[in-house]
């Protein structure tokens, strides 16, 4: 099946610093990736939704300004969480649709961020 | 937009039980409903997915169910294993790809040997 991988698996990284979280598809082209985030014991919650070659479009409640992605090609989309903060701590998970053949997303692994 | 219930939370069967999960949905255009499991540390995986023009579904010992009329789906699993033991999330789309997904919040499974 198709692979969608995520790096890096984990990062510590100090108040207001910035992280870049990079999520591939290895073996398919994706149109459009989605941008997760999941705390402890929830459920995943949508952040943005990333189209190639154009804006992403963010959910409700997600600053844009500190949530920073890049979509700049077919296989590469990137998160970069910027002057973070502890609450920011939490599970990154990016999910990648297969360009023109309308079958499920792919999941990658996920990255988990600790702000200290 | 759309809204994805799931039930139980939790699940506790016994090794050889059956487990069902149950999820409704809000959203009347939804016609796409897979169903992931994940554990620990790791990313969601794909294990039985349903679209609107079918009533259920089938794989080995994983089935789902839908009623459209009354927008809930059901997951099955027969026969569980100890390795059956995970978080399970119900989602909800207007379609397969390209379209976001709604999540229900999860059920923790848990297999007792």
């Amino acid at each position: 099946g198709a692979v969608v991988s995520q790096h890096p698996s984990r990062v510590i990284c100090k108040s207001g610093t910035s992280v870049k979280i990079e999520c591939r598809s290895l073996d398919f082209q994706a149109t459009t990736m989605f941008w997760y985030r999941q705390f402890p014991k929830q459920s995943l919650m949508l952040m943005a939704t990333s189209n190639e070659g154009s804006k992403a479009t963010y959910e409700q409640g997600v600053e844009k300004d500190k949530f920073l992605i890049n979509h700049a090609s077919l296989t590469l989309s990137t998160l970069t969480v910027t002057s973070a903060h502890p609450e920011d701590s939490s599970f990154y998970i990016c999910s990648a649709d297969q360009r023109g053949l309308g079958t499920e997303a792919f999941f990658g692994q996920g990255t988990r961020l600790t702000v200290v | 937009g759309e809204n994805v219930e799931q039930h139980p939370s939790t699940l506790s069967v016994q090794e050889g039980d059956s487990a069902v999960i149950k999820c409704t949905y809000s959203d009347s255009a939804s016609n796409y409903f897979p169903w992931y499991k994940q554990e620990l540390g790791k990313g969601p995986q794909l294990i039985i997915d349903i679209r609107s023009n079918v009533g259920e579904k089938k794989d080995q010992r994983i089935a789902v169910t839908l009623n459209k009329t009354a927008k809930h789906f059901s997951l099955h699993i027969t026969e569980t294993q100890p390795e059956d033991s995970a978080v399970y999330f119900c989602a909800a789309s207007r379609q397969a790809a390209g379209n976001k997904l709604t999540f229900g919040g999860g059920t923790r499974v848990l297999v007792k040997p």
